[in-house]
């Protein structure tokens, strides 16, 4: 049963343009959603987060946006970079359990020059 | 600020052995997570640790188990190895706090033969 789900496994976004990736859960439960970026052979690196009393966080190039009534969340990034080109992995968490994450199956961006 | 620490970094062992990974979280950090990243299924929580004590368990067999010492080090074990055990094992440290970003380390890359 995949709770967070990414229906998008690969995205091609040109230099410049605006990346949007999505990301769908199931869990009413969830209450903190996070965004991890991951190069291979490397663990994920925090991106940015939000908790469910928001439905906007931003910080510089991202910004993600939380749509509970449709328990839908994306992650914005303006402008895209060469550097961006990397997995993307959403996560979950339900209250009092922050530590323990949920993940998605990732999204490969691809920011092309 | 030293980050996540894992070791080793590759490992090779043949079924039925058993295998014990090590975790030195981000000073200061008490809580540390397991995960196991597969092809097929993705990234999956394992088991935290808290305080020297497991604060949160995910659904793995008995085979998998850790523990932690008293300087927030961690350690996992997983016993009677099957080939399926075959993943990158992450582990992620967070501070206190309801709502922490978890932080990552570069993690084990486990084969089994």
């Amino acid at each position: 049963d995949q709770q967070v789900k990414q229906n998008s496994p690969s995205l091609s976004v040109q230099e410049g343009r605006i990346s949007i990736l999505n990301c769908d859960y199931t869990n009413s439960m969830f209450d903190y959603f996070l965004w991890y970026k991951k190069y291979p052979a490397e663990g994920p690196t925090f991106l940015i987060s939000i908790s469910s009393i928001k439905d906007k966080n931003e910080d510089g190039r991202f910004t993600v946006f939380l749509n509970k009534s449709a328990k839908h969340l994306s992650l914005h990034i303006v402008p895209s970079q060469p550097g961006d080109s990397a997995v993307y992995f959403c996560a979950a968490s339900e209250t009092g359990t922050a530590s323990k994450l949920t993940f998605g199956t990732g999204t490969r961006l691809q920011v092309t020059l | 600020k030293a980050g996540v620490t894992q070791t080793p970094r590759y490992l090779i062992k043949t079924r039925g052995q058993q295998v014990t990974l090590s975790c030195s979280p981000i000073s200061g950090h008490r809580s540390v997570s397991w995960y196991q990243q597969t092809p097929g299924q993705g990234l999956q929580f394992l088991f935290e640790y808290f305080s020297e004590t497991q604060r949160n368990k995910g659904n793995f067999p008995g085979r998998f188990s850790g523990r932690q010492f008293s300087n927030s080090r961690s350690e996992m074990n997983v016993s009677t190895l099957e080939l399926g055990d075959s993943a990158l094992y992450l582990c992620a440290s967070s501070g206190q706090g309801s709502y922490n970003e978890q932080f990552f380390g570069p993690g084990t890359r486990l084969t089994v033969l």
